[in-house]
């Protein structure tokens, strides 16, 4: 069923440093591509979104990478703060296919 | 501006029994859709509610079904509930333009079933 892989499982990365999430997707057909933040105890927050139509959407600190071609995506965090630690979930398709989820930390 | 509102925030039922989860969606919003997140997991797409009509529908046995109401809002049922029933629950509403739903999501609190 899954047709959203996500990884790294979990991730460590300093205060300050950049941190990168990837998504590979399987269906074609897929075109909105979604990364949604998660804190213990409540429901995922829409970040970032980006369609097919360009390679690269920016918003603060948040960037997705999009390359059709090889059917990935990928979330990019600059200068990650203690406060961006939470679950990241990456998702496709009108029917939302999520990827496992993963959980970043980042240390002060 | 009101966001997505689900009832009840926690549940505990036993193993058969049915249950009735409930969603409010974000003003404006007239597409309601199901989740289930598994501790762990990322959420599963159960079934997507437009004009109180089932308009998709993911992997999920017909013991789960739902309605929408005129207001928009939701019900997900559950019958004859197992132990691996056991999960969050999330609803996310959105807006249907041109007959297909524009993706942005807004994802309610979630409501925690336990089945003991």
């Amino acid at each position: 069923q899954q047709q959203v892989k996500q990884s790294p499982q979990s991730l460590i990365v300093q205060k300050g440093g950049i941190s990168i999430i990837n998504c590979a997707y399987e269906n074609t057909a897929f075109d909105y591509f979604p990364w949604y933040q998660q804190f213990p105890g409540k429901g995922p927050a829409l970040l970032i979104a980006i369609r097919p139509d360009v390679s690269e959407k920016k918003e603060g600190r948040f960037t997705i990478s999009f390359n059709k071609s090889a059917k990935q995506f990928s979330l990019h965090i600059m200068d990650s703060q203690p406060g961006d630690s939470a679950t990241y979930f990456c998702a496709a398709g009108d029917d939302m296919r999520f990827g496992a989820g993963t959980r970043l930390t980042v240390k002060p | 501006d009101a966001g997505v509102t689900q009832s009840p925030t926690h549940l505990i039922k036993t193993r058969g029994q049915q249950v009735t989860l409930r969603c409010s969606p974000k003003s404006g919003h007239d597409t309601v859709s199901w989740y289930q997140q598994a501790l762990g997991q990322g959420p599963q797409f159960i079934f997507q509610y437009y004009e109180e009509e089932e308009r998709q529908r993911g992997n999920f046995p017909d013991r789960f079904s739902g309605h929408q109401f005129p207001n928009y809002s939701s019900e997900l049922n559950v019958n004859a509930l197992l132990l691996g029933d056991s999960a969050l629950y999330l609803c996310a509403s959105s807006l249907i333009t041109s007959g297909r739903a524009v993706g942005e999501q807004y994802f309610g609190p979630g409501t925690r079933l336990t089945v003991t």
